[in-house]
């Protein structure tokens, strides 16, 4: 079946500005996580959600990352006046159940560049 | 908090020959310890992992070795190929917090002809 895909897989905008980024689960995968990983560094942690709810938001920096996930499928990623430093490729993952050994499957990335 | 420590930063070896690349693990209730590989501009894609009540895993080339004891896990790769270029990350999981996977900074694998 198909994998994690998350659009767009480039985005380029402006300090200041307000972006989203989409990923779609495995369908049926009940968990779901985003990363961000900087040049050279692996992923970091930000934030999971088991079904619709954030179960775990402990990795967003600050108050201008906010993310959702309304039906418990798709999840939109929300970054409010972004910064330079917030350039970076944001990586979503999904799993079965969430459950600690469960396999986290990667989608391929949206390339993050702010201006 | 919880960090992975990963090394080498880079590791350059002659095809055929083994690569052997290590992590150490800071949160002792860590239970599930993946590695990734991720190729230039692709996703991570998990190629093997080991859980706390094992101490070793093979899968054909690759071998992944635990001390729970020592908080080391290692990754061990014989008869290295071309294709095994890319960069590749430990990760520890723990069972207090299931969310998150805590990755290591990665190593750079590159194989010589």
């Amino acid at each position: 079946g198909a994998g994690v895909s998350q659009t767009p897989s480039n985005k380029v905008t402006e300090k200041g500005k307000y972006v989203e980024l989409r990923c779609d689960p495995i369908s049926g995968h009940t968990a779901l996580y985003w990363y961000r990983q900087s040049l050279g560094q692996g992923p970091e942690f930000l934030i999971y959600f088991q079904g619709t709810g954030a179960a775990d938001d402990s990795g967003l920096p600050n108050d201008r990352f906010f993310a959702v996930r309304p039906e418990g499928s798709v999840s939109t990623l929300k970054i409010q006046r972004t910064e330079r430093g917030d350039s970076a490729v944001y990586l979503c993952a999904s799993s079965l159940r969430g459950q600690s050994t469960d396999t986290q499957y990667f989608g391929p990335g949206t390339r993050l560049t702010v201006l | 908090g919880e960090n992975v420590e990963q090394h080498p930063s880079t590791l350059s070896v002659q095809e055929g020959d083994s690569a052997v690349i290590k992590c150490t693990y800071s949160d002792s209730a860590s239970n599930y310890f993946p590695w990734y590989k991720q190729e230039l501009g692709k996703r991570p894609q998990l190629i093997i992992d080991i859980r706390s009540n094992v101490g070793e895993k093979k899968d054909q080339r690759i071998a992944v070795t635990l001390n729970k004891t020592a908080k080391h896990f290692s990754l061990h790769i014989t008869e290295t190929q071309p294709e095994d270029s890319a960069v590749y990350f430990c990760a520890a999981r723990s069972y207090s917090s299931a969310s998150k996977i805590i990755f290591g900074s990665g190593t750079r694998l590159s194989i010589r002809p």
